[in-house]
């Protein structure tokens, strides 16, 4: 069974340019997460859907970031316009059902110039 | 706040070695489910165990342990005979009553050969 996949792997852009993410999930994961995770910290949670509904959302800057999740499955987290301190790691996972372990992707590191 | 608390922030041994990893947790919860995960130099994140709160049963896996104690908040993570592929960062992270998964800071664990 395949993996959370996530693209691109890497992403160099100039500040003030937009740049989007991709994750697929799990197949039948109802439950999708992203988080950002700064070098030497921990993931830290920016969204959750909940099939194809954002029910948590509070701590995505909702100024520059957005996200969604169309038919409850891929997802794309967009960042418009990218700021230096934007450069990180973005980290998506999914989780079949409540209470269960979430299974993470290999993230796509991003560095803005 | 409801916190996930791994005060080591590094810690080496020598190969062979036992090491515990200590993670307190903060919830006002009843029902709570807690985590370890492996973040080894690749930067995926690799699930390891899954605990909940109802049950404080020690578990073994070959040679990784976990110590979960209510009366503490604490899930402590124990590696015996530690060899060279354990180093990694390891997090300890609490899964929310409303399915939001919180990580810690991790710590960063070198075995030395």
């Amino acid at each position: 069974e395949a993996g959370v996949v996530q693209s691109p792997r890497y992403k160099i852009i100039e500040k003030k340019q937009p740049v989007a993410f991709w994750c697929n999930p799990i197949s039948g994961h109802n439950t999708l997460y992203w988080y950002l995770q700064n070098l030497g910290q921990g993931p830290e949670l920016l969204i959750r859907y909940e099939n194809e509904e954002a029910v948590d959302d509070s701590q995505l800057p909702k100024d520059r970031f957005s996200a969604e999740r169309l038919k409850g499955v891929d997802s794309t987290l967009k960042i418009q316009p990218a700021e230096l301190g934007d450069s990180a790691v973005y980290l998506c996972a999914s989780s079949p059902d409540r209470g269960t372990e979430a299974f993470f992707g290999q993230g796509t590191r991003l560095t803005v110039v | 706040a409801q916190k996930v608390t791994q005060a080591q922030t590094e810690i080496s041994v020598v190969e062979k070695e036992d090491v515990t990893l200590d993670c307190v947790y903060e919830t006002r919860d009843t029902t709570y489910y807690l985590f370890w995960y492996k973040q080894p130099p690749s930067g995926e994140l690799v699930f390891l165990i899954r605990r909940n709160s109802f049950d404080e049963q020690n578990e073994i896996s070959g040679r990784y342990s976990w110590n979960f104690q209510k009366s503490t908040s604490s899930f402590n993570f124990t590696i015996t005979a530690s060899q060279v592929v354990d180093s990694a960062v390891y997090f300890c992270a609490r899964l929310t009553g409303a399915n939001n998964l919180f990580f810690g800071t991790g710590t960063r664990l070198t075995v030395i050969p």
